[in-house]
């Protein structure tokens, strides 16, 4: 069975830093690639990052590049997401994802059950 | 950046009944696109991918349908733990999600 477990969330003032951890179980890990999305409270999805299964190649939003450092472990079945210059808007939880390749497309498939991050 | 429009923003019905959501795109996005389904409390759960697959484990009461730019769920008969919120997803230089449509009981 696929687990993703969060952890790392917490209370941080603005400006301040955080890593959120996910440690990954039931699956082998260094196959999948493996995404970030997060959730404000009381609004939709929003994809954050995806780091490939290497961890070679990473992809962020836009409102996130350069603040946020997706990585990865293989070693430790656990990614990471590290969390600079926070500000009130990046308050959500924080949901980590393995993916589901396609011929067409990359998907979501196993989620956590997320890490709250409050930025005040 | 593709735009997913999702209506409606809420649907009210009974359990039995036939749900039909839409998602529009702003432009082709071919078959890439799926459906999550969030329970209240919960995280999401992939219920269909390439537009019409059910991903492994969901009921076939759940029914993906469309190309290009218009997309429909259905759920044939509504069991009591369909009443979640239902979003689209594509992939295209980035992962854009609809915004959702809840399903609430009437």
């Amino acid at each position: 069975e696929v687990q993703l477990v969060e952890s790392g969330g917490s209370l941080v003032q603005p400006g301040g830093s955080l890593r959120l951890s996910c440690a990954a179980s039931g699956f082998t890990f260094g196959n999948y690639a493996m995404g970030w999305v997060r959730q404000a409270p009381g609004k939709g999805l929003e994809y954050v990052s995806v780091i490939s299964g290497f961890g070679a190649e990473t992809l962020y939003a836009d409102s996130v590049k350069g603040r946020f450092t997706i990585s990865r472990d293989n070693s430790k079945n656990t990614l990471y997401l590290q969390l600079s210059s926070l500000r009130a808007e990046d308050t959500a939880v924080y949901y980590c994802a393995n993916t589901f390749p396609t011929s067409t497309s990359l998907y979501f498939q196993h989620w956590g059950q997320g890490t709250q991050v409050i930025v005040s | 950046e593709v735009v997913l429009t999702q209506s409606p923003a809420t649907l009210s019905l009974s359990p039995g009944e036939r749900a039909t959501l839409s998602c529009r795109a702003s432009q082709s996005v071919g078959s890439s696109l799926a459906w999550y389904q969030q329970r209240p409390g919960q995280a999401p759960r992939l219920l269909i991918y390439d537009a019409s697959n059910r991903a492994t484990g969901i009921p076939d009461r759940f029914s993906g349908s469309g190309s290009g730019t218009d997309f429909t769920l259905t759920i044939s008969s509504l069991e009591p733990e369909d009443f979640a919120v239902y979003y689209c997803q594509h992939r295209g230089y980035s992962w854009t999600f609809g915004q959702g449509t809840s399903v609430e009981i009437k």
